[in-house]
């Protein structure tokens, strides 16, 4: 069984300060762990995957994840915040042999000016 | 278009009535996704199809709901007799495949409203 928690449902920064979102997953099979950020009024967007190969993974617009199995933590950072991150971010996790992504229940991000 | 295309956009509808929204996938993905996006909740998987193969409904909520695809591409989601719990944002996403590392291409969603 796979399930994913996502901590803080929102989160505030300032604009330029970093941005640390949270994810926790649990996984009976070695997982596949993926960031998606959602725009108002659009559709979901890849930031960033882990398919086990290095654990520090980098996305796009400046975004990183850190795999750490020790943990089952794959937490999201960027070093600087810009008031475009402001979005809603979600965690998933699937894994060898299934099709599946396991969704968490989101984490919107506010960006301060 | 070269993404993933969905309609309507938005949908209002009245209790009891039947609703059908449609998803176009990207040409070429065998792999196309239903989901569902309640407030404050995560995405709630609905159903899968891969080919053609049969698909998995195990998400589906109630005998109420009833998806199909038609020719490998083209899918619908249909509704009948719809309930106010049935309000959310329906989100269709397709990939090359059944394979989990795949990345998931994501529509822009149809929000349905039941009054």
């Amino acid at each position: 069984a796979q399930s994913v928690t996502q901590l803080g449902s929102h989160v505030s920064v300032s604009e330029g300060a970093l941005v640390l979102l949270r994810c926790n997953y649990s996984s009976s099979v070695p997982p596949y762990l993926f960031w998606y950020v959602q725009y108002p009024n659009q559709g979901l967007q890849l930031l960033l995957k882990y398919t086990s190969a290095a654990t520090l993974v980098k996305g796009i617009n400046g975004f990183e994840a850190e795999f750490k199995k020790s943990e089952t933590s794959f937490h999201l950072t960027k070093p600087s915040a810009h008031m475009s991150d402001a979005a809603e971010y979600f965690c998933a996790v699937s894994g060898s042999g299934t099709y599946k992504y396991i969704f968490g229940t989101g984490t919107r991000l506010k960006v301060l000016a | 278009g070269a993404g993933v295309s969905q309609s309507p956009s938005n949908k209002v509808t009245e209790k009891g009535k039947d609703v059908e929204l449609r998803c176009d996938p990207i040409s070429g993905h065998t792999a196309l996704y239903w989901y569902r996006q309640s407030l404050g909740q995560g995405l709630e998987f609905l159903i899968y199809f891969q080919g053609n193969s049969a698909p998995d409904k195990s998400g589906l909520p109630s005998d109420r709901f009833s998806a199909e695809r038609t020719g490998g591409s083209v899918s619908t989601l249909t509704i009948q007799r719809t309930q106010q719990e049935d309000s959310a944002v329906y989100l269709c996403a397709s990939s090359l495949g059944g394979v989990s590392y795949n990345e998931q291409f994501f529509g822009p969603g149809t929000r349905l409203t039941v009054l």
